[in-house]
């Protein structure tokens, strides 16, 4: 699985847009951006997936850029319960068997 | 959505005696889920793949023999640490996917927090 790259952390103000990018430079064609976050002391909670279009839920968006190399997850309006580690991971596609390899995300502190 | 049960979310148990924790997929079949261990500071690190009925696949450096997994059902897999030591408290999470849903995210239990005196 190709690599991802993050920032350790990053501060954000209450109520505004918290951006959090990622590099993944040697993505394939078929693998996919996960993001996961990791509240303390909890298991980690999907947030959103994608392979090359933008994709958006009710908990955020994702940017993807032309060349897949990098991307970016948007939380439109952070809040306090956003406080958390999140994780930028490839993956190939539909597979049982692919597990998630965890690198060291980046501590999103959400500031009032 | 997919939920994944872990229990128990927190143990504590004396060295030498064994723990078993259980991960469950509540509203889906999982023919695989993933153990991970979580040292205080630091990320998820995969321990072994559990298959249903079959034999776990254990990443390098994780003994088998330590760390008994079971995956007798498509909704139910154990992970027991055998006469632990302190050295094996950790954060413990498991995760599974719904198999049946093109290329459905894996899920993530609430992890169980094992201290080993």
């Amino acid at each position: 699985d190709a690599k991802t790259t993050q920032p350790p952390s990053m501060d954000c103000a209450e109520g505004r847009a918290a951006n959090l990018p990622c590099n993944h430079s040697t993505i394939s064609g078929n693998e996919y951006v996960y993001w996961y976050r990791q509240i303390h002391s909890q298991g980690p909670q999907y947030i959103i997936h994608g392979l090359k279009n933008n994709e958006t839920n009710e908990m955020a968006s994702l940017i993807i850029t032309e060349d897949r190399k990098s991307s970016t997850l948007i939380l439109p309006h952070a809040t306090l319960r956003d406080t958390a580690v999140y994780y930028c991971i490839v993956r190939a596609g539909d597979n049982a068997g692919n597990m998630l390899t965890f690198g060291g995300g980046t501590r999103l502190m959400v500031k009032p | 959505g997919a939920v994944v049960s872990q229990h128990p979310s927190r143990v504590i148990c004396k060295s030498g005696t064994s723990v078993k924790i259980e991960c469950r997929s509540l509203d889906f079949q999982a023919t695989t889920m993933f153990w991970y261990r979580q040292f205080p500071k630091q990320s998820l690190m995969l321990m072994a793949t559990s298959n249903e009925g079959s034999k776990a696949t254990y990443e390098q450096g994780v003994e088998k023999d330590k760390f008994l997994i079971n995956h007798a059902s498509l909704t139910l897999s154990t992970l027991t640490v055998t006469s632990a030591h302190p050295e094996d408290s950790s954060f413990y999470i498991c995760s599974a996917r719904d198999a049946a849903i093109y290329n459905s995210p894996l899920h993530f239990g609430n992890g169980t927090r094992l201290t080993v005196t």
